[in-house]
């Protein structure tokens, strides 16, 4: 059974970096056949898609985003990141990280996510 | 960038009737289709994927229908743990999104 798992700070400064980790148990993020994904939630709101990362290397991001993202992997630790550059009070949501099953379908394992809140 | 527009934003109803939950896209997304069950403090739960095939472990009461761009999902026979804000996604076109949610509530 797939299980990952959010860590990172709480609380980030306006401007600053939003660094969050997602630790995966149960198979590993080398696998071919899954994409490693971000997607957050505005208190109250829908769910927005982040981006994207995959073993080859190949990444895909929100436009919205793109300028200020960055997704990353550490196949030796079996986990993957994100970084959210120049971060606002419009990025406070919860972030939560999930498997995406690429060409054979949508994110099927979520892990239980992490609230960031933007604030000084 | 596709928008999915789900309806009714809200729906009331008693547990052993049925739910019928509507999103539509503004393209064709073929059937690349999804719906997801959330809970308060919980992450989404996937139900269906691609139009019509049930996720492991997900009921038969679920069921989905559609093609291009409108889309149902199905409850029959809700029970009392179906009662949750549900959302569609789509994986047809970058990026990837979702629907505002339709929340289910106990009438």
């Amino acid at each position: 059974q797939v299980q990952l798992q959010e860590s990172g700070p709480g609380l980030v400064k306006p401007s600053q970096t939003l660094s969050l980790t997602c630790s995966v148990s149960g198979g590993p993020i080398t696998s071919d056949n899954y994409y490693w994904s971000w997607i957050r939630q505005p208190a109250g709101k829908e769910l927005e898609w982040i981006g994207r990362i995959h073993i080859s290397g190949s990444t895909d991001y929100n436009a919205s985003l793109k300028s200020r993202v960055t997704i990353s992997m550490d196949t030796a630790k079996n986990q993957f990141s994100l970084m959210l550059t120049s971060v606002t009070a419009a990025d406070t949501a919860v972030y939560y990280c999930a498997r995406d099953r690429g060409a054979m379908g949508p994110e099927d394992y979520w892990g239980q996510g992490t609230l960031v809140t933007v604030s000084s | 960038e596709i928008v999915l527009t789900q309806s009714p934003a809200t729906l009331s109803l008693s547990p052993g009737e049925r739910a019928t939950l509507s999103c539509r896209a503004s393209q064709s997304v073929s059937s690349y289709l999804a719906w997801y069950q959330q809970k308060p403090g919980q992450a989404p739960r996937l139900l269906i994927y691609d139009t019509s095939n049930r996720a492991t472990g997900i009921p038969a009461r679920f069921s989905g229908s559609g093609s291009g761009t409108d889309f149902t999902l199905t409850i029959s026979g809700l029970e009392p743990e179906d009662f949750a804000v549900y959302y569609c996604h789509q994986r047809a076109i970058w990026p990837r999104a979702f629907g505002q949610g339709t929340r289910l509530e106990v009438k």
